[in-house]
């Protein structure tokens, strides 16, 4: 099976750089996905990483090492609508179903 | 639709009913998921469909539970004799393909079972 650990929550203030950080334990590893969702809403796609390095999408970077089993969001500038939960997800192929499996979430708290 | 459509938001319930949780995912998008989050807890997978074939019901938690999709489109998530522990977010999800590492989410169905 599939197992992800991720911090529960996260502070931090305003205009401030956070990084969340996701291990994961998985056979037939595919890629690492991150994902939002603010109180009550959907799940939002951010980032997609299937290889090692980090990908940059304006205020918000994601980061991938396949030998430590280990990715991180990297969010800038920080504003107080991030405030929410983010979810690193493993996609790996299972009987041949690429599902991704998600993790516990990190609740992100911005300050003033 | 311009998203995915899940209905209804919210539904109550007596323990020991049955419920249809309805999904519309983005047209053209042949791969479904199904996924149940609880209070504060990440998603659970239950089932996955992809164009005509089988599907993924290895997340199921019960018999009690089935899914169908109708016409590579709309899909109903189906809980019979529903028990209280059953209460959570469905939320539905569509990609464009099985390839494809995007999913895109309805605001999902808050079910609870009195």
């Amino acid at each position: 099976g599939q197992s992800l650990e991720q911090p529960s929550e996260v502070t931090a203030v305003e205009g401030a750089i956070v990084q969340i950080n996701c291990t994961y334990q998985t056979s037939g590893f595919y890629g690492l996905s991150w994902y939002q969702q603010h109180d009550g809403g959907a799940p939002t796609f951010l980032s997609y990483n299937a290889l090692d390095g980090l990908e940059e999408t304006g205020r918000f970077s994601s980061f991938l090492s396949r030998s430590d089993s280990y990715g991180y969001l990297l969010l800038q500038e920080l504003q107080m609508k991030d405030s929410a939960s983010y979810f690193c997800a493993v996609r790996s192929a299972s009987g041949g179903s690429y599902i991704p499996t998600f993790g516990r979430g990190t609740s992100l708290i911005v300050h003033p | 639709g311009a998203g995915v459509s899940q209905s209804p938001s919210n539904k109550v319930t007596e323990k020991g009913k049955d419920v249809e949780l309805r999904c519309d995912p983005i047209s053209g998008h042949t791969a479904l998921y199904w996924y149940r989050q609880s209070l504060g807890q990440g998603l659970e997978f239950l089932i996955y469909f992809q164009g005509n074939s089988a599907p993924d019901k290895s997340g199921l938690p019960s018999d009690r539970f089935s899914a169908e999709r109708t016409g590579g489109s709309v899909s109903t998530l189906t809980i019979q004799r529903t028990q209280q522990e059953d209460s959570a977010v469905y939320l539905c999800a569509s990609s464009t393909g099985q390839g494809s590492e995007k999913l895109f989410f309805g605001s999902g169905t808050q079910l609870s079972v009195l």
